[in-house]
């Protein structure tokens, strides 16, 4: 089973600033198969990132990803208040489809 | 507009059955993979069970196989998880999801219904 690690659990950042979101992976798991996903309060979670960088429908360009193998980030340019929720990674390669324990990006 | 709207949660005790449905509008059903995940209170999200929109291949967590079954009705749009012998661990808000792609494998999860909760408690 691939395990996939979230770092930092909480971020702490103002509107406007930039945010760098980890998600490390216990082995490879078929590269390219890494998603992101936003969810706030009392919401149903969002895709923002599939394929490991292709943004979904509607998802401002503020949101991006990169990595390979067992490493990969989501960055967010430049804050918006909108933008404070939880976010998971996903891993769709290998059985079972696991999602890491997620980053909470709280306003400071 | 995809949406996806499921129905069938419910208070049930530990040890009893529970059918879960989940109504597809907006694109063609049979041409994607569906999946059910759940978020247990204050939790984080775990995938529980899929079925591949080209050959019906079903798939499950370890947490629920055996107990659980994934099933879908082309012909009304509709995706089922048959719950059985659960447990309070089963505890969440069940969402149904649309993958990316016809084969489970390789399809990132892109559209997300509502939710309905299932409560397992004495």
């Amino acid at each position: 089973e691939v395990v996939l690690t979230q770092s930092p659990g909480t971020l702490s950042l103002s509107p406007g600033e930039r945010a760098a979101l980890s998600c490390r992976a216990s082995q490879n798991f078929g590269s390219s198969n890494l998603a992101w996903y936003q969810q706030k309060p009392g919401q149903v979670p969002r895709l923002l990132i599939y394929g490991v960088s292709s943004r979904a429908t509607g998802i401002p360009d503020r949101f991006s990803g990169s990595g390979s193998g067992t490493d990969f980030t989501l960055t967010i340019s430049r804050l918006e208040p909108e933008d404070f929720a939880v976010y998971y990674c996903q891993q769709y390669g290998r059985s079972p489809p696991n999602f890491g324990g997620g980053t909470k990006v709280e306003i400071k | 507009e995809v949406q996806l709207l499921e129905s069938g949660g419910n208070l049930v005790q530990p040890g009893e059955s529970l059918r879960l449905s989940c109504t597809a509008s907006g694109f063609t059903f049979s041409n994607y993979a569906m999946t059910w995940v759940r978020q247990a209170p204050g939790k984080g999200l775990e995938w529980v069970s899929a079925i591949s929109g080209s050959d019906g291949g079903t798939y499950y967590a370890d947490s629920v196989q055996g107990r659980f079954t994934i099933s879908r009705d082309t012909s009304k749009n509709t995706l089922f998880l048959q719950m059985n012998s659960l447990r309070a661990e089963d505890t969440a808000v069940y969402y149904c999801v649309k993958c990316h792609s016809v084969t489970f494998w390789g399809g990132a999860f892109d559209i997300w219904g509502q939710g309905t909760m299932v409560t397992v408690s004495s």
